[in-house]
């Protein structure tokens, strides 16, 4: 158990289909992210949020759409996706410190979410 | 560009052996670099970070090195033992807001 929990572990949704990822952080940490990772590819950074604010929007699509209500909670809505944007879908915290600049401490990650869009 | 490599191949060894697995990178200037483990199906799980400052760091079993000339990290399992057979990533500091991770490499320990 790292402290990062993300449901569902599984979905299957089709290309007209609006889902949600739901992620929580037990860390207390102020930043918090989303990765996708394909088969054979590096986890492709999608999502920044620190201290709430998205402070990054890696050119994703915009049927990809992140909300964070609070540090604690991370969401992936998602609607009209296409077969390409199966992947596992993981959730990620730290801690970062305030001031600008500074390096990127451990990321704790959680269990994923596998996502197939049929 | 910037590019990290991981040998996409498998390693495959004998238990009781020393695994050596390499990052390699360009166009980077990484003040730290960080090891990972994944196990299929799960997320990653961080293991150890190095310094640019540092030249060795060592956990347990676990020894990392971080050759800034060479842009090379070498990311050692000594005694290994299949629990440890994983895919292990390296992520590196680019200064962006978040770390930038290689494909990994899967380690297979036959017993």
């Amino acid at each position: 158990e790292t402290g990062v929990t993300q449901t569902p572990r599984h979905l299957v949704m089709g290309m007209t289909n609006k889902k949600s990822l739901k992620c929580e952080q037990h860390l207390g940490h102020n930043a918090m992210y989303w990765y996708k990772q394909s088969a054979k590819k590096p986890l492709e950074l999608m999502f920044v949020y620190n201290f709430k604010e998205q402070t990054e929007n890696n050119s994703v699509p915009s049927r990809f759409s992140p909300e964070c209500p609070n540090s604690s909670h991370l969401f992936l809505h998602l609607h009209t996706l296409q077969p390409e944007d199966s992947a596992l879908y993981l959730c990620a915290s730290s801690q970062k410190p305030p001031q600008q600049g500074t390096r990127n401490t451990e990321a704790f990650f959680g269990q994923g979410t596998r996502l197939t869009v049929v | 560009s910037q590019k990290i490599e991981q040998n996409s191949e498998a390693l495959n060894i004998q238990e009781g052996k020393t695994a050596t697995l390499t990052c390699n990178y360009t166009n980077y200037s990484p003040a730290y670099l960080q090891w990972y483990r994944q196990d299929p199906g799960r997320g990653p799980v961080f293991l150890l970070l190095i310094r640019e400052n540092e030249k060795e760091k060592r956990k347990e079993r676990l020894k990392v090195t971080f050759d800034t000339t060479l842009k090379q990290s070498l990311f050692h399992i000594t005694a290994s033992q299949p629990a440890d057979s994983a895919t292990y990533l390296c992520a590196l500091d680019t200064g962006r807001r978040a770390l930038t991770f290689g494909s990994g490499t899967r380690l297979q320990v036959q017993p």
